[in-house]
């Protein structure tokens, strides 16, 4: 079976800290890979998804990156924080036609 | 971009309440994804609906897709306090986009 990973699953950090956040997929092979973020318990943003390594197509113009250095790894990261970066980040994974995502746990985010 | 808009956007009901929450368009849909997110956890698939006016049943849940495919509805029957959450409505894709979503609560 497929199991999606994401850690760390809470972090605090101090704007102007850099950030990695790590997603990795299990039991699958060339999933399509996506990070959203969440705010305030409200819609996903749709931040980045990948088709394949090395190929991460932007969504929103920010102080955020992502890149994919692996098949099923998925990581996310800035070189300096900023206040509004706080909020909870979810990947996911879909494979097929039918786009049905799966979500990770999710990492919990708090720039202070 | 394809908008969604979901309404209520909050709405707090007791527990054997009937309750339905919506998921609209201006553009026409492939298909039609509704999930469900508990706090601090990741959204999890409900359902999938795809031809215009499908109904598919979860249960005590009922899902239509309407028949020009810019529309859908989620109605729960009897409401129970583990229904509460989040609900989004999103078109499947290259990139799934998401509604902003129906906060639920149910009080027993």
């Amino acid at each position: 079976s497929q199991t999606i990973h994401q850690w760390p699953a809470t972090l605090v950090q101090p704007v102007g800290s850099p950030l990695s956040l790590e997603c990795t997929v299990e039991g699958t092979s060339n999933p399509n890979l996506y990070w959203y973020r969440q705010a305030a318990g409200r819609g996903l943003q749709l931040l980045f998804y990948s088709v394949g390594i090395g190929q991460i197509s932007s969504e929103v113009p920010q102080n955020l990156s992502a890149s994919r250095p692996q098949d099923r790894q998925f990581i996310l990261s800035s070189k300096k924080l900023l206040l509004s970066d706080s909020g909870f980040y979810l990947c996911a994974w879909s494979v097929g036609h039918d786009y049905e995502q799966y979500f990770g746990p999710g990492t919990r985010l708090t720039v202070t | 971009t394809q908008l969604l808009e979901q309404s209520p956007q909050f709405l707090s009901i007791q527990e054997g309440e009937n309750l339905t929450v919506y998921c609209n368009s201006s553009s026409v849909f492939s298909s039609l994804q509704w999930y469900r997110q508990e706090p601090g956890e990741g959204p999890v698939l409900l359902v999938t609906v795809v031809t215009g006016g499908e109904v598919k049943k979860l249960k005590r849940l009922t899902f239509q897709f309407g028949d020009a495919r810019k529309d859908s509805s989620l109605h729960i029957t009897a409401a129970q306090p583990g229904d509460t959450g989040l609900y989004l409505c999103g078109n499947p894709g290259g990139k799934l986009i998401f509604g902003q979503g129906t906060e639920l609560s149910v009080k027993p």
